[in-house]
């Protein structure tokens, strides 16, 4: 049972656009900046958003990120295959004094 | 270019201690504002946070670990590395390690992973 809550799935067609939510509380993403992280199978998960909503150089805008209150929303937009993938949140819980990630949501592209 | 690389056993018996090192290239890792971590994935599943060393010396440890887990540092090796005691099954998992920013509480980048399978 992850700290924070991602649905495990979300899909939608090439070219659309999907939002994946991660819900949190007052002692995590209700204090903390919120991160995004996308994991190909077998590869090492990559920084896709910091700070709840800053883009690392090389991430397209197509990827997006937002916080309010307890909850954090990671959007992709234009949706393409390659975007297939595992995407997962994170940030600090003041209570258990560590990093708390969600539970990972799979992205499929119909 | 800042590149993490880990090393680990591989196979580890049950009860044994599992022993990973992290090699930092690309930055010291003693770097005022860096804060090194482990990041553990058993197959199949999620992201599961283990432990922080930073800077300021300060650890950080996952609650549900804590009594089995120590992480240090070792800045004549610009290295990390991490101990888990009596290991079982459930460990059995990839490894990852991370640099993290503590004020932003965000990992990048991270190592490409090294999997640990616990079995006799």
């Amino acid at each position: 049972q992850s700290v924070l809550t991602q649905p495990p799935s979300v899909s939608a067609a090439p070219g659309q656009k999907v939002t994946i939510s991660c819900s949190g509380s007052s002692s995590n993403i209700g204090k903390k900046n919120v991160s995004w992280y996308q994991q190909f199978p077998r590869t090492a998960p990559k920084l896709l958003i910091y700070e709840n909503d800053k883009r690392p150089s090389g991430i397209p805008d197509r990827f997006s990120g937002s916080k309010s209150g307890t909850s954090a929303t990671l959007g992709i937009t234009g949706l393409q295959t390659g975007d297939e993938a595992g995407y997962y949140c994170g940030t600090w819980d003041i209570s258990l004094n560590g990093v708390v990630f969600g539970g990972g949501t799979k992205l499929t592209v119909l | 270019h800042l590149q993490l690389q880990e090393l680990g056993p591989g196979l580890v018996k049950p009860s044994e201690t599992l022993s990973l090192t992290c090699t930092v290239s690309g930055d010291f890792i003693n770097n005022r504002g860096n804060c090194w971590d482990w990041v553990r994935q058993p197959p199949g599943e999620g992201l599961e946070w283990i432990a922080t060393i930073c800077f300021t010396g300060n650890t950080y440890y996952n609650p549900s670990l804590k009594s089995r887990i120590s992480i240090s540092v070792d800045t004549s090796k610009n290295h990390f590395s991490l101990r888990l005691y009596s290991v079982t099954a459930a460990d059995t998992a990839v490894y990852f390690c991370a640099k993290r920013i503590p004020f932003g509480d965000y990992f990048d980048p991270w190592g490409q992973g090294t999997l640990v399978t616990v079995s006799s």
